[in-house]
């Protein structure tokens, strides 16, 4: 089936630096991706969709140039969370969707950022 | 906007007995998935649904889609402790978006 590889798994850093999360697929290509939050015990937040070779597309209420996203191939995507702070501390979640198969969405690992 | 709400957000049963959650769109959906996620995982795809009143089943999981295509259940068989997680429900609007809405999930525990 369809794989999504995100790095990393986890990551703390200090704030006001920023942190780049990685979002792969595997053995597909992707044109579209999506980057989710969820905070502990609840939903995925639709943060933005990542669009190859274009800009990609916010979620109302979501900062663009706090959650920087680049989808430069059709197998990468990134989010860069610039100037962390520890309200940005969350667990982020890319998805991605191989339309040659009947696999719904395929999610990445989730990376867990803790900014401190 | 567009919400999915689903009910119930906890539940809580022993091992042997039913489990059924629910999943209601104030709009019509093009198609319901249905995800689990275990406790510090990821969400992980089960099912489609596509067609209006289209049921599903995956040994013990029924997965029913209605005919309004606004909502869907999923009903577990006789739980098992490895039935553990948070179940959610998600779909695409009508018209082509791909955008994934997602109900708020049902935890899911079961007492062995």
């Amino acid at each position: 089936g369809a794989v999504v590889s995100q790095h990393p798994s986890w990551v703390i850093c200090k704030s006001g630096t920023s942190v780049k999360i990685e979002c792969r697929s595997l053995d597909f290509q992707a044109t579209t991706m999506f980057w989710y939050r969820q905070f502990p015990k609840q939903s995925l937040m639709l943060m933005a969709t990542s669009n190859e070779g274009s800009k990609a597309t916010y979620e109302q209420g979501v900062e663009k140039d706090k959650f920087l996203i680049n989808h430069a191939s059709l197998t990468l995507s990134t989010l860069t969370v610039t100037s962390a702070h520890p309200e940005d501390s969350s667990f982020y979640i890319c998805s991605a969707r191989d339309w040659r198969a009947y696999y719904g969405y395929t999610f990445g690992s989730g990376t867990r950022l803790t900014v401190v | 906007g567009q919400q999915v709400m689903q009910i119930p957000q906890y539940q809580h049963v022993q091992e042997g007995e039913d489990f059924t959650t629910y999943c209601n769109s104030s709009t019509t959906l093009s198609n319901i998935q249905w995800y689990k996620q275990r406790p510090g995982g990821h969400p992980v795809f089960l099912i489609q649904l596509v067609k209006s009143g289209e049921v599903k089943k995956q040994k013990r999981l029924t997965f029913q889609f209605g005919e309004a295509k606004k909502n869907s259940s999923l009903h577990i068989t006789a739980t098992q402790t490895t039935d553990v997680g948070t179940y959610f429900c998600a779909g695409n609007l009508q018209g082509g978006s791909e955008k994934l809405v997602f109900g708020k999930g049902t935890k899911l525990t079961v007492n062995p």
